[in-house]
């Protein structure tokens, strides 16, 4: 257990379909971020919200919109994904010191669209 | 650019052998980590090297840093069954929260 928990763990949507992934720190931290993995490529960055503000987008198409109501929660609503956005989405947090850049992971959402 | 290329892309190795895996960068960067990936899962951080360090031991881990080839690498003595999984390394630059990750290395260890 690393602090960080993802729900659900598992989805599989439509692609007219409109969800949300949750993320939950329980560390302190100020920063949380979304990346996506997809099979064989590296990690991609998608948002980082320091101190409730993004302050990193990584050109992600508009379908992706995060949302972080307070430090301890971040989400990610989707909607009229492609198949192509199925992946393995990993919640992270870090506590937004930037001397100190360790990074904690969820479990990650493995996302389906069909 | 892309940072943090590991090398190999994956490696097979019996119990109680070393692993060594290699990574390579493009840009300066203020410190490089190593991070641990179970399939499907999330990663987990194994260890943090700073560009003005050049060696860094952590258990059976020892990772080595030369900014001048702009390489470092990951060295697993003793490996384990467990140590399955898949080895990424991971670059930050000075100011930002951006850390670059690269493909990552798969070890699978024999028992």
């Amino acid at each position: 257990e690393t602090g960080v928990t993802q729900t659900p763990r598992h989805l599989v949507m439509g692609m007219t379909n409109k969800k949300s992934l949750k993320c939950e720190q329980h560390l302190g931290h100020n920063a949380m971020y979304w990346y996506k993995q997809s099979a064989k490529k590296p990690l991609e960055l998608m948002f980082v919200y320091s101190l409730e503000e993004r302050v990193e987008n990584n050109s992600v198409p508009s379908r992706f919109s995060p949302e972080c109501p307070n430090s301890s929660h971040l989400f990610l609503h989707l909607h009229t994904l492609q198949p192509e956005d199925s992946a393995l989405y990993l919640c992270a947090s870090s506590p937004a010191d930037r001397r100190e850049e360790t990074q904690y992971f969820g479990p990650g959402t493995r996302l389906l669209v069909l | 650019s892309q940072q943090g290329e590991e090398d190999p892309q994956a490696l097979s190795i019996q119990e109680g052998e070393n692993a060594t895996m290699n990574c390579s960068y493009k840009t300066s960067i203020n410190n490089l980590q190593w991070y641990r990936q179970n399939s499907g899962r999330g990663l987990v951080h194994l260890i943090l090297i700073r560009s003005n360090e050049r060696e860094k031991h952590s258990g059976r881990l020892r990772v080595t840093l030369d900014t001048s080839k702009k390489s470092s690498s990951l060295l697993i003595t003793a490996s384990r069954a467990a140590d399955t999984a898949s080895y990424f390394c991971a670059t930050k630059g000075a100011g930002g929260f951006k850390t670059i990750f690269g493909a990552g290395t798969r070890l699978f260890v024999k028992a």
